[in-house]
């Protein structure tokens, strides 16, 4: 299996709500990703998890809140988001244990989030 | 962050005709690749190249790398209506992939 879920596909939230989004992979890739990006944009790194610990933040807002409750489960808890945090969010996964001259990351296919 | 240029940022070919695309950066890297994304679904790893090769090949691509000159290039050869994509180059430093801008590719059949 080298499939990356995420769920929903697409979000529809007010400026108000709290909404969580969900990704999910089970190839036992210890390093995850989320990114952002926005259209006819490339993708921008928000965050890193590595072996379920945050390693990297991008300076992102607080607004966004990333958690890895275990080794296969990502997930972005959004909350008072702006209308120009709309965009698609992307999770990707990596093996760890590869070496930077063979490691790729794996996609999943994406939460296209409108903030209203 | 946005670490690398690519140029033309869109190109237009007719079905069977090659399409090539280059990538600049700025800064060492350990190795680069390239994805491809479908209308704004998720990317799909298409080729990696390390920082120590010059010439990589896979089926219908091809990737070069000059680290003197800090660029790529990737060549489609044949092109195919499903080529149709965006294509992105990614520097890989620290396990950390910074993309470029993107070229989009339409290929009319």
């Amino acid at each position: 299996d080298t499939e990356v879920t995420q769920t929903p596909k697409h979000l529809v939230m007010g400026m108000t709500n709290k909404k969580s989004l969900k990704c999910e992979q089970h190839m036992g890739h210890r390093a995850m990703y989320w990114y952002k990006q926005k259209a006819k944009k490339p993708p921008e790194l928000m965050f890193v998890y590595s072996y379920e610990k945050l390693s990297i933040n991008e300076s992102v807002p607080s607004r966004f809140s990333p958690e890895c409750p275990n080794s296969s489960l990502l997930n972005l808890h959004l909350h008072a988001l702006q209308p120009e945090d709309s965009a698609l969010y992307l999770c990707a996964s990596r093996d760890p244990k590869r070496g930077a001259g063979t490691d790729t990351q794996y996609f999943g296919p994406g939460t296209r989030l409108t903030v209203l | 962050s946005q670490q690398g240029e690519e140029d033309p940022q869109a190109l237009s070919i007719q079905e069977g005709e090659n399409a090539t695309m280059n990538c600049s950066y700025k800064t060492s890297i350990n190795n680069l690749q390239w994805y491809r994304q479908n209308s704004g679904r998720g990317l799909v790893h298409l080729i990696l190249i390390r920082s120590n090769e010059r010439e990589k090949h896979s089926g219908r691509l091809r990737v070069t790398l000059d680290t003197s000159k800090k660029s790529s290039s990737l060549l489609i050869t044949a092109s195919r209506a499903a080529d149709t994509a965006s294509y992105f180059c990614a520097m890989v430093n620290d396990y950390k992939l910074s993309f470029g801008a993107g070229t989009t590719v339409t290929v009319r059949a």
